[in-house]
């Protein structure tokens, strides 16, 4: 498996609160994406980075930040959440000469009540 | 609007058997084609890249074909078993948006029967 880790696994939290999730890679990657998955629509990029400071809106960005100082870590921020960011969230690395294959991490349940 | 459809219904299939699936585009121009597989619980896992100028690729028991006038990719997974049972995921970028930017259909679940 790339070595791509995400944490929190899992997480239950309340309506207006702030979140961060945390994507960390041991590849030396130079683009990192998030990605939400829900039933009925798959997987939708949020944002994605192509390089330390370097960061872009992907199709459902509304409501979310990310932010990369390191190329290791790619942090997906929920300013605040709101019942319809309950998702799946995956975060996703790519390398080499150029994007091509992305490889995924775990994945973090999010369920805001 | 543009749109990747793969089919929503499972596919059933015997052990043995070579599993068809099929992954349609309208209005992008793909610079390449991609396929997952993806577990539950788990996160999606890549299986094979296949280029606009490529019209077959295979690794293994998996071929994938691409063809841009139809606008369709077709994963055959050959002598297909049980653990082959997983929802396959295609996904695409188009040429007019380079970066990595992939765009997912909902997967198709397949279910291999022993």
């Amino acid at each position: 498996d790339a070595g791509i880790t995400q944490s929190p696994r899992h997480k239950v939290t309340e309506t207006g609160t702030p979140v961060t999730l945390r994507c960390h890679q041991t590849e030396n990657h130079r683009y990192m994406y998030w990605y939400r998955q829900d039933p009925g629509h798959g997987l939708r990029l949020i944002h994605y980075s192509y390089g330390v400071k370097d960061t872009d809106k992907g199709e459902v960005s509304d409501g979310y930040s990310v932010s990369r100082s390191k190329t290791e870590d790619f942090l997906l921020t929920l300013e605040s959440a709101t019942s319809s960011q309950t998702s799946v969230y995956f975060c996703a690395i790519s390398g080499g000469t150029g994007p091509g294959e992305q490889y995924f991490g775990p994945g973090t349940r999010l369920t805001v009540t | 609007s543009q749109k990747i459809e793969q089919n929503s219904e499972a596919l059933n299939i015997q052990e043995g058997k070579t599993a068809t699936l099929t992954c349609n585009y309208t209005n992008y121009s793909p610079a390449y084609l991609q396929w997952y597989r993806q577990d539950p619980g788990r996160g999606p896992v890549f299986l094979l890249l296949i280029r606009e100028n490529e019209k077959e690729k295979r690794k293994e028991r998996l071929k994938v074909t691409f063809d841009t006038t139809l606008k369709q990719s077709l994963f055959h997974i050959t002598a297909s078993q049980p653990a082959d049972s997983a929802t396959y995921l295609c996904a695409l970028e188009s040429a007019a948006n380079q970066g990595g930017k992939l765009i997912f259909g909902q997967g198709t679940e397949l279910s291999v029967k022993p």
